[in-house]
């Protein structure tokens, strides 16, 4: 039993590259979130899904995409990334009221 | 803007003092949870409490919730150095399924 999986771990992007995170969880979980977190700063929710095949928008969704053609994957794209995307992006998943946290992704944008 | 908001955004104590946390939040939930994230590692749940209920303890924590202020605390009693890591509230909306995080507080305990 893994939980939470983000990978890859660590990226460097130049500008306006394309890459896409993903997150894997094998708790048969419902609800997945993806969520970026600044130096000194709370997680921000970007996207999460309620379940295979749906979608929906958090706090901050603009420059990214999601999709969750299965239930235990949930991806996020970047289509052509800036460096105000440059974080570290964590994904939960959550099944009633404990969210699991994977280790997180550190992405920097150049 | 975030839902929820933590104060102090830092804490600095000695070790075996309490330390309090303070969280509000700005919508209806179903629930406000309590997380802590070592530096640099994802988060993990501490403790959860319901929209009826007032009060919980989980070991040395205790956690309150007014939902008539929206607001939590956290409560470490007997605080040791490793409990020195940051502490985030997020609640759970009535509205839908967000999961939102408060900007949290950097809690340091000294030997």
């Amino acid at each position: 039993n893994a939980g939470v999986t983000q990978t890859p771990k660590f990226r460097v992007l130049k500008t306006g590259q394309s890459m896409t995170l993903l997150c894997a969880q094998d708790m048969n979980h419902e609800y997945m979130y993806w969520y970026r977190q600044d130096p000194g700063m709370g997680l921000r929710l970007i996207h999460y899904s309620v379940g295979e095949g749906t979608t929906a928008k958090g706090e901050v969704p603009d420059g990214y995409n999601v999709s969750r053609l299965k239930k235990q994957n949930f991806l996020l794209g970047l289509e052509s990334a800036a460096p105000s995307q440059t974080s570290v992006y964590f994904c939960a998943s959550l099944q009633y009221t404990e969210a699991f946290f994977g280790q997180g992704t550190r992405l920097t944008v150049v | 803007s975030q839902q929820g908001e933590e104060d102090p955004q830092a804490l600095s104590i000695q070790e075996g003092e309490n330390a309090t946390m303070n969280c509000s939040y700005k919508t209806s939930i179903n629930n406000l949870q309590w997380y802590r994230q070592n530096s640099g590692r994802g988060l993990v749940h501490l403790i959860l409490i319901r929209s009826n209920e007032r009060e919980k303890h989980s070991g040395r924590l205790r956690v309150t919730l007014d939902t008539s202020k929206k607001s939590s605390s956290l409560l470490i009693t007997a605080s040791r150095a490793a409990d020195t890591a940051s502490y985030f509230c997020a609640t759970e909306e009535t509205s839908g399924s967000r999961l939102t995080f408060g900007e949290g507080t950097q809690l340091t305990v000294n030997p």
